[in-house]
C-alpha cells in the first residue's frame, strides 16, 4: 500500500528561525495535504498542494510530483508554531488519506 | 463555526459493550471518513462513505461498522468493544468540489476498560 515518510521526526527551533519539513511518498498522489496537530490534538488543514508551490502566511509548500516529495517551509518561527506537522496523500480520488507519522516541532523563545 | 463536529468528545466503555461514535458535518460534502490515531501508527482509515446509504471499508475495518443515514451524519459503531480499540477517533469530510481536501472534527477519545 501507499507509504508516507516524514523527516525529521522532531525539530527544535529558537523563535525566529526557519524550518524545512520533508515528506516522501511511495506512489502517485492525486492530493496532498499538510496538517497541523496542536498539543491538544486538534487537526487543522494548512495547505493542499498536490503539485507546485503554494504559500499561506509564513508557510510555503513545494511538491515535486514526479519525484514523489513535498516540503513545508516555516519562516520566522513563533512559539505558537509548536506542535506536530503531518503530511497526507490520496492515491485515488475520494478515498481516504494516508498519513505520515509527522514532524514534532518545538519552538522556544 | 465548526463544520465537522463529533460526539461524544470523551467516552469510557467496558469490554464487550456497544459504542457508537457520531459525526455531523455542515460542509455539504459527499464524502465522509473515520480514522483512528495511535502512537507509532499515526492516523489510519477505518471506514469511509461516498454519500447517504453508502459505506466502504478502509485500511483497518475489522471490529468496526459504519452507518451513513444522511448527507450530514456518519457514525462509527463498535458492536463488541475491546481494549485494543482504545484510541482517538477522528471524523472528516471532503469531496470533488474542493479537490478532495479533507476537513477534520475535533476527535473523540475512547477508552475501553
Amino acid at each position: 500500500g501507499q507509504q508516507v515518510q516524514q523527516s525529521p521526526a522532531s525539530l527544535v527551533l529558537q523563535e525566529g528561525e526557519n524550518a524545512e519539513l520533508q515528506c516522501n511518498f511511495s506512489s502517485t498522489a492525486t492530493q496532498l495535504q499538510w496538517f497541523y496537530q496542536s498539543p491538544g490534538g486538534s487537526l487543522v488543514s494548512l495547505l493542499s498542494n498536490p503539485s507546485g508551490t503554494k504559500h499561506t502566511g509564513r508557510l510555503t509548500s513545494t511538491t515535486v510530483t514526479k519525484e514523489r516529495r513535498s516540503s513545508l517551509h516555516i519562516s520566522s518561527s513563533q512559539t505558537t508554531d509548536s506542535g506536530t506537522y503531518l503530511c497526507a496523500i490520496v492515491g485515488n480520488y475520494a478515498q481516504g488519506l494516508t498519513f505520515g507519522l509527522g514532524t514534532r516541532v518545538s519552538v522556544f523563545p | 463555526e465548526a463544520a465537522v463536529t463529533q460526539s461524544p468528545r470523551n467516552k469510557v466503555a467496558v469490554t464487550g459493550g456497544k459504542v457508537t461514535l457520531s459525526c455531523n458535518q455542515t460542509n455539504n460534502h459527499n464524502n465522509m471518513y473515520w480514522y483512528r490515531q495511535d502512537t507509532g501508527h499515526g492516523l489510519r482509515l477505518i471506514h469511509y462513505s461516498y454519500g447517504a446509504g453508502s459505506t466502504e471499508k478502509g485500511d483497518i475495518p475489522d471490529g468496526y461498522k459504519a452507518s451513513r443515514p444522511s448527507q450530514e451524519n456518519f457514525s462509527l459503531i463498535l458492536e463488541l468493544a475491546t481494549p485494543s480499540q482504545t484510541s482517538v477517533y477522528f471524523c472528516a469530510s471532503g469531496d470533488s468540489r474542493n479537490s478532495y481536501e479533507q476537513y477534520f472534527g475535533p476527535g473523540t477519545r475512547l477508552t475501553v476498560l
